[in-house]
């Protein structure tokens, strides 16, 4: 059980242009979940945090306007990186958890993004 | 304020030989989780134990245990028996009541296992 998944795995994409990327907690619903980016050799840095219904929480340094966020459902969560950029290259990982799940997150499989 | 402290950024042993992981977290909560988790080079991250602030036996699963001490803030990772597919970027979190569910994540410890 509590198994995420994120599509699409692998995007390459120009430069100017918007991706999206979704996740999806298959067999829970997930009232939180989080989007995190990692660059390589890097830890995990939360970028924010979605409960549905809800607006996202971004934590500092991290552009709204840039990275826009929506959970729509219980179950789905997106992430549209807008005019992307090179820097932008990164591996996105997002996470999902319920309320009075013991503080767990499970995590999909992440999305590995490049900007050309 | 919470942090967790992996102070070792990579390491390298011989197949076969030990290997322990060090994690130290910080964090003024009386409840709270701990967890270790996977990396590999693919780069999904595999889950692999959680522990609560309530239960400090040790646990041994596998060729793997930890090592849970909260008077020293300290949960560590002992691979015994190290092989080739231990091979990762393992990654020690924190979870408390403070926070909900927010993870905070160690830098990581890349081990490399030499054949």
């Amino acid at each position: 059980g509590a198994v995420v998944s994120q599509h699409p795995s692998r995007v390459i994409c120009k430069s100017g242009t918007s991706v999206k990327i979704e996740c999806r907690s298959l067999d829970f619903q997930a009232t939180t979940m989080f989007w995190y980016r990692q660059f390589p050799k890097k830890s995990l840095m939360l970028m924010a945090t979605s409960n549905e219904g809800s607006k996202a929480t971004y934590e500092q340094g991290v552009e709204k306007d840039k990275f826009l966020i929506n959970h729509a459902s219980l179950t789905l969560s997106t992430l549209t990186v807008t005019s992307a950029h090179p820097e932008d290259s990164s591996f996105y990982i997002c996470s999902a958890s319920w309320t009075g799940g013991n503080y767990e997150q499970y995590f999909g499989p992440g999305t590995r993004l490049t900007v050309t | 304020a919470q942090k967790v402290t992996q102070a070792q950024t990579e390491i390298s042993v011989v197949e076969k030989e030990d290997v322990t992981l060090d994690c130290v977290y910080e964090t003024r909560d009386t409840t709270y989780y701990l967890f270790w988790y996977k990396q590999p080079p693919s780069g999904e991250l595999v889950f692999l134990i959680r522990r609560n602030s309530f239960d400090e036996q040790n646990e041994i699963s596998g060729r793997y245990s930890w090592n849970f001490q909260k008077s020293t803030s300290s949960f560590n990772f002992t691979i015994t028996a190290s092989q080739v597919v231990d091979s990762a970027v393992y990654f020690c979190a924190l979870s408390d009541s403070m926070t909900g569910n927010q993870f905070y994540f160690g830098t990581g410890t890349s081990l490399t296992v030499i054949p």
